[in-house]
C-alpha cells in the first residue's frame, strides 16, 4: 500500500535544540516537499527536492535544513535558528511534473517550549 | 503578499444542498489549480484540479470552475454530505519547467455540512 509516512506524529522539544522530522515515501516519486501550516494560514513551502542529492529553498527556508540522499527519504531538520518552530509540518511528494498533484503525509505536530 | 486568497474562513451548508467554495489569485503566471480537503491532524487529500486551458472540470459530486479573466476559481459540491465537512484549500502552481509542483496555497475555508 503506497504512501507517505511521517514520524513521529507529535514531537516535543526544548528551545535551542535541533530536531529532525522524518519523511519516507514508497510511491517512487521523484519530487518531495516540506510545507508548514500555522493556525488560520495556508501551507507554506519550506524546501523541495526534484531529484536525489539536490534540493532548493522554498518561501520560508530560514532556520531549516534538509537532505535527499535517497529517493524515498527527505528528512527536515528544524534548527535552533528557526524563530517560531512550533507548527504542523507536512511532507509531500509528486512525480515532479508541473501539472501533477502533491500527495501528502499525515503530518508531524512539533511543539517547542 | 498573499497570491492565493480564500476570503471566506467558513461556510455552513445543509445536507443535500450545494456548497460553493471560492478562491482568488493574483499571479497571472499560475496555470494549474487544485483543491485539497483536510481533516484535523491529517495531511491534505487531493480532490480535483484544473488546467488554465479549461474553464470547468468535473469529478462526481465535485466541479471546479475557472474564470481566468477574473482570476477566480470555485469548487462546487453537489449534493453536500456531512462527510464533506473539512477544511478546503485552494492551491495554484506556475508555468514553466521550474514549477515542479511548487504549490501556493490559500488560507483555507472550513466547510460544515449539517444533517
Amino acid at each position: 500500500d503506497g504512501g507517505i509516512t511521517q514520524s513521529p506524529k507529535y514531537l516535543f522539544r526544548k528551545e535551542g535544540q535541533n530536531v529532525t522530522l522524518s519523511c519516507e515515501q514508497n510511491l517512487n516519486h521523484d519530487a518531495m516537499y516540506w510545507y508548514r501550516q500555522d493556525p488560520g494560514q495556508g501551507l507554506r513551502l519550506i524546501y523541495y527536492s526534484q531529484i536525489v542529492n539536490d534540493f532548493q529553498k522554498g518561501d520560508i527556508a530560514e532556520g531549516y535544513s534538509v537532505s535527499r540522499e535517497k529517493k524515498e527519504s527527505f528528512p527536515l531538520t528544524v534548527t535552533s535558528a528557526q524563530k517560531n518552530p512550533t507548527a504542523f509540518y507536512l511532507c509531500a511528494s509528486s512525480i515532479g511534473e508541473s501539472d501533477s498533484p502533491l500527495h501528502f503525509g499525515n503530518g508531524t505536530r512539533l511543539t517547542v517550549t | 503578499d498573499q497570491q492565493v486568497k480564500q476570503n471566506s474562513p467558513s461556510l455552513s451548508v445543509q445536507e443535500g444542498r450545494i456548497s460553493i467554495l471560492n478562491c482568488d489569485y493574483t499571479n497571472s503566471m499560475f496555470d494549474y489549480f487544485l483543491w485539497y480537503k483536510k481533516y484535523p491532524a491529517e495531511g491534505p487529500t487531493f480532490l480535483i484540479s484544473i488546467s488554465s486551458i479549461k474553464d470547468k472540470n468535473e469529478d462526481g459530486r465535485f466541479t471546479v470552475f475557472l474564470n481566468k479573466s477574473a482570476k477566480h476559481l470555485s469548487l462546487h459540491i453537489v449534493p453536500s454530505q456531512p462527510g464533506d465537512s473539512a477544511v478546503y484549500f485552494c492551491a495554484a502552481s506556475g508555468a514553466g519547467g521550474t514549477s515542479y509542483g511548487k504549490l501556493t496555497f490559500g488560507q483555507g475555508t472550513i466547510l460544515t455540512v449539517h444533517p
